[in-house]
């Protein structure tokens, strides 16, 4: 069994500052881990992924994420926030070969002026 | 090269009455996904398929929905009859799952709205 939990619904930021997203997973297996976005009224696009190579993933727009086993924890981060960075994040567990992936029920990112 | 495509992208019906959602995954995709998405919650999976097999469909509430992806390519996904609380968007992904790492590509989504 697998599970994700994202650990903070909303979360606000000024423009400019650090986003930290945060998601601890459960799984049976080694994990593949993502993190996708999700702007209004468009389709889920993947972030980033980890995949058991190098634990500290970078993704696209700046975001990246470490992988830590001891703590079974997926943050997502990126250093200076965007405007266009408001979306809905979600962060995703899979068991690889299986073909399973099971979803958290998202994180939505306001982004202050 | 094209996304997944899905139509139609809005889909308002009264209670009981059928709708169908179609689904064109990326080519060379072998495995193709329908996820419902309610509002404020992530998606959760309904149907995935490998080529034209349902490996697994213990999600979908058969006694009204149902699925098919003829040819391994293209996927419809049928309510029949739509009750209330099916409204929500209705996603739909591939993948290339012999590439390892299962990563998803999406489409736009079906938004449902139930009167």
């Amino acid at each position: 069994a697998q599970s994700v939990t994202q650990l903070d619904s909303h979360v606000s930021v000024s423009e400019g500052t650090p986003v930290l997203l945060r998601c601890n997973y459960s799984s049976s297996y080694s994990p593949s881990l993502f993190w996708y976005v999700q702007h209004p009224n468009k389709g889920l696009q993947l972030l980033l992924k980890y995949t058991s190579a190098a634990t500290l993933v970078k993704g696209i727009n700046g975001f990246e994420a470490e992988f830590k086993k001891s703590e079974t924890s997926f943050h997502l981060t990126k250093p200076s926030a965007h405007m266009s960075d408001a979306a809905e994040y979600f962060c995703v567990v899979s068991d690889g070969n299986a073909g399973k992936s099971t979803f958290g029920d998202g994180t939505t990112l306001t982004v202050k002026p | 090269e094209a996304g997944v495509v899905q139509s139609p992208r809005y889909k308002i019906i009264e209670k009981k009455q059928p709708v169908a959602f179609w689904c064109n995954p990326i080519s060379g995709h072998n495995t193709l996904y329908w996820y419902l998405q309610n509002l404020g919650q992530g998606p959760e999976l309904l149907i995935r398929y490998e080529n034209e097999e349902a490996v697994d469909d213990s999600q979908l509430p058969k006694d009204r929905f149902s699925a098919e992806r003829l040819k391994g390519v293209d996927s419809t996904l049928k309510i029949q009859p739509a009750e209330l609380g099916d409204s929500a968007v209705y996603l739909c992904a591939s993948s290339f799952s012999l590439s390892g790492a299962n990563v998803l590509t999406f489409g736009a989504g079906s938004r449902l709205t139930v009167l």
